[in-house]
């Protein structure tokens, strides 16, 4: 079974904070995806990646960047925290093409 | 970039009753995906549709994509509390490599 694992499930930043929200899968997939979960405007692609080191902006890239270094790991990164960033962040990883989408069970992070 | 609508934003039903979520798109979709998230969940994948009127079944749902590959639905037939969560479709358009999500639509059943 698939398995997309983010390294935390709740985090609380003070605002202007760097911070790392990690991802990994376990099943060789090339294509790896940040989304942000907000009520009423559903799921925003932030970035993607369809292979190690590369990547792509999504809808909304601003304030963020991405880091992937290995196959099975894709790094989400907020130079500098900012209350808007509060949010539900959700990793996705997916073979090349229409394949689905398997979803990390993602991070609530709260910027203070 | 692309846009895909999905309607109603919130359906409320009885247990029982069918209920139905429509997803437009401003252009022409290579394919559909349609996810279901639980409350406090991520979305699961249901089901994918790739050609012009295909119309697939899983149980009490059916799934459509419209002839012209602009829109779909999904349609559940006497609903129940299992039901519960938001429904989100999701397509590429042809020259894309990320999926674009519609806003979901959140149902909620009473027993």
């Amino acid at each position: 079974d698939v398995k997309v694992t983010q390294s935390s499930r709740y985090l609380v930043k003070r605002t202007g904070e760097k911070v790392f929200l990690e991802c990994v899968q376990d099943m060789d997939h090339e294509n790896m995806f940040w989304y942000r979960q907000d009520p009423g405007l559903g799921l925003r692609l932030i970035y993607f990646s369809y292979d190690v080191k590369m990547k792509e902006k999504g809808d909304i890239p601003e304030g963020y960047s991405v880091s992937r270094e290995k196959k099975e790991r894709f790094s989400l990164i907020l130079e500098s925290a900012s209350t808007n960033q509060t949010s539900m962040y959700l990793c996705a990883s997916s073979f090349p093409g229409y394949s689905p989408l398997h979803f990390g069970n993602g991070t609530r992070l709260t910027v203070t | 970039g692309q846009q895909v609508m999905q309607i109603p934003q919130y359906q409320h039903v009885q247990e029982g009753e069918d209920f139905t979520t429509y997803c437009n798109s401003s252009t022409t979709l290579s394919n559909i995906q349609w996810y279901k998230q639980r409350p406090g969940g991520h979305p699961v994948f249901l089901i994918q549709l790739v050609k012009s009127g295909e119309v697939k079944k899983q149980k009490r749902l059916t799934f459509q994509f419209g002839e012209a590959k602009k829109n779909s639905s999904l349609h559940i037939t006497a609903t129940q509390t299992t039901d519960v969560g938001t429904y989100f479709c999701a397509g590429h358009s042809n020259s894309g490599y990320a999926l674009n999500f519609g806003k979901g639509t959140s149902l909620l059943v009473t027993p």
